[in-house]
């Protein structure tokens, strides 16, 4: 089985919609992110947490909002989703034990907001 | 503030023929940096990466990279590319205060031509 593992993998809403991405990890790392992909934009990030009571803002969070709901699990909302959300979504986790530790990757969510 | 540079979002090379990526970082404090492969339709793996033990780092696939700290620069090498590594490549940097949050660059495209 995956470490990470990202639910819905595709979805196609639209414009307006409440639509939330779900990010589950048996790594038993403390850190979790959520990066959005987009052609020749790279990976950017749009929240991060280091704890369960620990959550920040990354480079894009506006219409976005996050839950952690457990060591294990982190959520992504859109609130209204808008057309230019559309994008590559990645959840990844890291282990603040570790200098430098990796990141690792969940499968990605392709998002389509009509 | 930390940032990484990716020259040039494509690269063509012959199989067999030598792999060079660039990455150009900018870290106020000494940096920890990574290179990391994506796969159509997967997430993001780790390759190697670089924190300030031994400057030519050897990674996975046959990949090295070479911290130069008077060019600023991490580049990625491999002596002979193998059809298989046609990917995405990131460049990614952290600082070395253990904040870890980790900043991408835009990422280049690698084809191999059979």
């Amino acid at each position: 089985d995956a470490d990470v593992t990202q639910t819905p993998r595709n979805r196609i809403t639209k414009t307006g919609k409440r639509i939330m991405l779900e990010c589950s990890q048996t790594k038993g790392h403390d850190r979790m992110y959520w990066y959005r992909q987009d052609p020749g934009l790279g990976l950017r990030l749009i929240y991060y947490s280091f704890d369960v009571k620990d959550i920040n803002k990354g480079e894009i969070s506006d219409g976005y909002s996050v839950s952690r709901q457990a060591q294990a699990k982190f959520s992504l909302s859109l609130e209204s989703a808008i057309p230019n959300q559309t994008a590559l979504y990645f959840c990844a986790t890291s282990d603040s034990v570790k200098v430098a530790d990796t990141q690792y990757f969940g499968p990605g969510t392709r998002l389509t907001v009509l | 503030a930390q940032s990484v540079t990716q020259l040039g979002s494509h690269v063509s090379v012959s199989e067999g023929a030598l792999v060079l990526l660039r990455c150009n970082y900018s870290s106020s404090v000494p940096p920890y940096l990574f290179w990391y492969v994506q796969y159509p339709n997967q997430g993001l793996q780790l390759l190697l990466k670089y924190t300030s033990a031994a400057t030519l780092v050897k990674g996975i696939n046959g990949f090295e990279a070479e911290f130069k700290k008077s060019e600023t620069s991490f580049h990625l090498t491999k002596p002979s590319a193998h059809m298989s590594d046609a990917a995405e490549y990131f460049c990614a940097v952290t600082d070395s205060g253990g904040y870890q949050k980790v900043t991408f660059g835009t990422g280049t495209k690698l084809q191999v031509i059979p």
